[in-house]
């Protein structure tokens, strides 16, 4: 595709539900992030996948969240027993990845709400 | 740990003057730096990387410095046009494995008054 695409772009969720966010990077981009971003703050690293490979999960807050790329192209970031303080915009980036430093290519996010 | 601070003011000017904002960093070599534009409700856009033994890069009206010894960047935007208003975020890189692991600093709103 043109860009990084992000589904759905917004998702109330009551406390206690689960929920996906799906993420569809770049075609053919091997690396792929997820971010959370808070109000006023900036985007927070959460996890990095290489093609299938999660590579670092150091920043996933608990292990209620968890992410997969099984194909390594879409990936879902799945959030169980939602919580308000999950409340966030939560922003995936994609990069070719490989040898060179790059700019990463970010989604226009998921803004979650949990009630 | 790590801290980047960015100016958490917005910053207002006059159209046609140049903007400079500031990102300082702290307990950390970074090989690199990025910065990125975000407008309301949108991901960040990538700008400009400059690398820890570039002094200087500029992209069109756009310019970053980066001191390693002082820890700071500074980003120019010359001749400065309303549509020039959003927020703009530093990131370091924090990986020592390879690959990126962006720290973002809080951003800083910039308003560019007609």
């Amino acid at each position: 595709g043109a860009g990084v695409s992000q589904s759905p772009r917004y998702k109330v969720a009551k406390r206690g539900q689960d929920v996906a966010l799906r993420c569809d990077p770049i075609s053919g981009h091997v690396s792929l992030f997820w971010y959370q971003q808070a109000l006023g703050q900036g985007p927070e690293f959460l996890t990095y996948f290489q093609n299938e490979a999660q590579l670092d999960k150091s920043g996933l807050p608990s292990d209620r969240f968890f992410a997969e790329r099984p194909e390594g192209s879409v990936s879902t970031l799945k959030i169980q027993r939602t919580q308000q303080e999950d409340s966030a915009v939560y922003l995936c980036a994609s990069t070719p990845g490989g040898q060179g430093v790059w700019g990463q290519f970010f989604g226009p996010g998921t803004r979650l709400t949990v009630l | 740990s790590q801290k980047i601070e960015q100016n958490s003011e917005a910053l207002n000017i006059q159209e046609g003057k140049t903007a400079t904002l500031t990102c300082n960093y702290t307990n950390y070599s970074p090989a690199y730096l990025q910065w990125y534009r975000q407008d309301p409700g949108r991901g960040p856009v990538f700008l400009l990387l400059i690398r820890e033994n570039e002094k200087e890069k500029r992209k069109e009206r756009l310019k970053v410095t980066f001191d390693t010894t002082l820890k700071q960047s500074l980003f120019h935007i010359t001749a400065s046009q309303p549509a020039d208003s959003a927020t703009y975020l530093c990131a370091l890189d924090m990986s020592n494995t390879g690959f990126q692991k962006l720290v973002f600093g809080t951003g800083t709103r910039l308003l560019v008054s007609p």
